[in-house]
């Protein structure tokens, strides 16, 4: 069964203490991984898209890298408004989109 | 360009009643999901679909009936609602990334 694993469930930093999340996922014939941030009470907010390993994308203080087995959220030196819940979801090769649980991220000022 | 648009976008229901949620999307995306989120948990799928007239299940089906008569039109039917699913619910259509609706908040009293 396709499963997206998410780690660690919460993290709590210093602002401007850098660090990374996780997203793992079982090998099936990935066709793409997402990265969104979700504040409570709102909808998903999309940050990016990757399809393939080796590929990394960058906005702002975030960088996201993918390998075949895993996904990286590189946080450097954040912010207090970084503060959310992120969120990866997997494309599988049987069309499912499925979520990972999610990292709460606490930027402490 | 409207994206995705949910309705409604609050609704409450008695245990036992029916109703359905609403998803249209006016990108001309072949893929369309229903999540639904509970209290600081992830997005959980409901059912997705790859087409017109091609619907399946996702993680948590039961209770849930879909169609997709068109690509633009994805209802979600819930019958006879049990307090277990209370929950907001987000449809979303899938392009270069997964694009959300506003979700759905129901309560099932």
């Amino acid at each position: 069964e396709d499963q997206v694993t998410q780690s660690p469930e919460a993290l709590r930093l210093q602002e401007g203490e850098s660090s990374s999340l996780n997203c793992s996922y079982t090998v099936s014939g990935l066709r793409g991984l997402f990265w969104y941030r979700q504040d409570p009470g709102k909808g998903p907010e999309f940050l990016f898209t990757l399809y393939s390993a080796g590929e990394e994308k960058e906005k702002e203080r975030l960088k996201a890298t993918l390998t075949k087995k895993e996904s990286f959220l590189h946080i450097t030196a954040p912010k207090p408004e970084d503060s959310a819940t992120y969120l990866c979801a997997v494309l599988f090769g049987n069309e499912k989109l499925t979520f990972g649980t999610g990292t709460r991220l606490t930027i402490i000022p | 360009n409207a994206g995705v648009t949910q309705t409604p976008k609050f609704r409450i229901l008695k245990i036992g009643q029916s109703m359905t949620l609403q998803c249209t999307q006016d990108m001309n995306h072949n893929y369309m999901y229903w999540y639904r989120q509970d209290p600081g948990m992830g997005l959980k799928l409901i059912y997705y679909s790859v087409g017109a007239g091609i619907t399946d299940k996702g993680e948590v089906p039961n209770g849930y009936n879909v169609s997709r008569s068109t690509t633009e039109d994805f209802p979600l039917r819930l019958e006879l609602a049990a307090p277990s699913q209370t929950s907001v619910y987000f449809c979303a259509s899938l392009g270069g990334e997964l694009f959300f609706g506003e979700g759905s908040r129901l309560t099932v009293l």
